[in-house]
């Protein structure tokens, strides 16, 4: 199963909003509705910050948002903030071989 | 408070093993399916397997660079789930994590513990 393709790299200035995409195939984002996006910073373990495509743990702010569209599933940022500069990873339920697939990450960088 | 402690990471021989536990407490250990991940120094996640509870009869799953090699357990009486490592390669070498499984997401992981496979 291949990894799910994420840019290596996405940035904004503090106020902005900021997209960042996760692509599967058929097989595993387009196919099941357990896409997740975590947020990692130098040193610590990962975070959840969105799962089931949508879905926000208690305690994530609501400038963090997710969405799918066919094989890609996106993680938007809203009204930037410096403590948001982390990598994002996204994963998703890959059903054909019941594996769970990461992408590569996407290091965000507030400018 | 939900918490996740991984031990048992260090340094093992190519082709040695090693066995790894993560002690959980503060939730319903017995209930939840739990997930390793790994990540080499610099690199990204890369998630290793998952066991699932009793009531779905501690189905295990593993990616393919791992699968028969590694072997994922729990024990609900002690609240530890494990991670057996054998026929260890030096692409192994990394920080492994255990996490809470909610529906093939991790809500919750631990601090990691090192495992350094070289001779």
């Amino acid at each position: 199963q291949s990894a799910l393709t994420q840019p290596p790299s996405a940035s904004g200035s503090p106020g902005q909003s900021v997209t960042m995409s996760c692509t599967g195939t058929s097989s595993d984002v387009g196919g099941y509705n357990y896409v997740s996006w975590y947020q990692q910073t130098p040193g610590k373990a990962p975070k959840l910050m969105i799962y089931e495509v949508t879905k926000r743990p208690s305690g994530v702010p609501d400038r963090f948002s997710g969405s799918k569209s066919g094989n890609t599933a996106s993680l938007t940022v809203s009204g930037l903030q410096a403590e948001d500069e982390a990598d994002y990873y996204c994963t998703s339920y890959a059903g054909g071989s019941n594996t769970l697939i990461f992408g590569g990450g996407t290091k965000l960088t507030v400018l | 408070e939900v918490q996740l402690v991984e031990s048992g990471g260090g340094l093992v021989q190519p082709g040695g093993s090693l066995k790894l536990s993560c002690a959980a407490s503060g939730f319903t250990f017995s209930a939840s399916s739990m997930h390793w991940v790994r990540q080499a120094s610099g690199k990204g996640l890369e998630w290793v397997g998952r066991i699932r509870n009793r009531a779905n009869s501690y189905a295990t799953s593993y990616a393919a660079s791992v699968r028969g090699r590694f072997t994922i357990s729990r024990d609900d009486s002690d609240n530890t789930a494990y991670l057996q490592m054998n026929r260890l390669k030096t692409e192994d070498t990394a920080v492994y994590y255990c996490a809470r499984s909610t529906n093939w997401g991790c809500d919750y992981w631990g601090q990691g513990t090192l495992v350094t496979v070289s001779s």
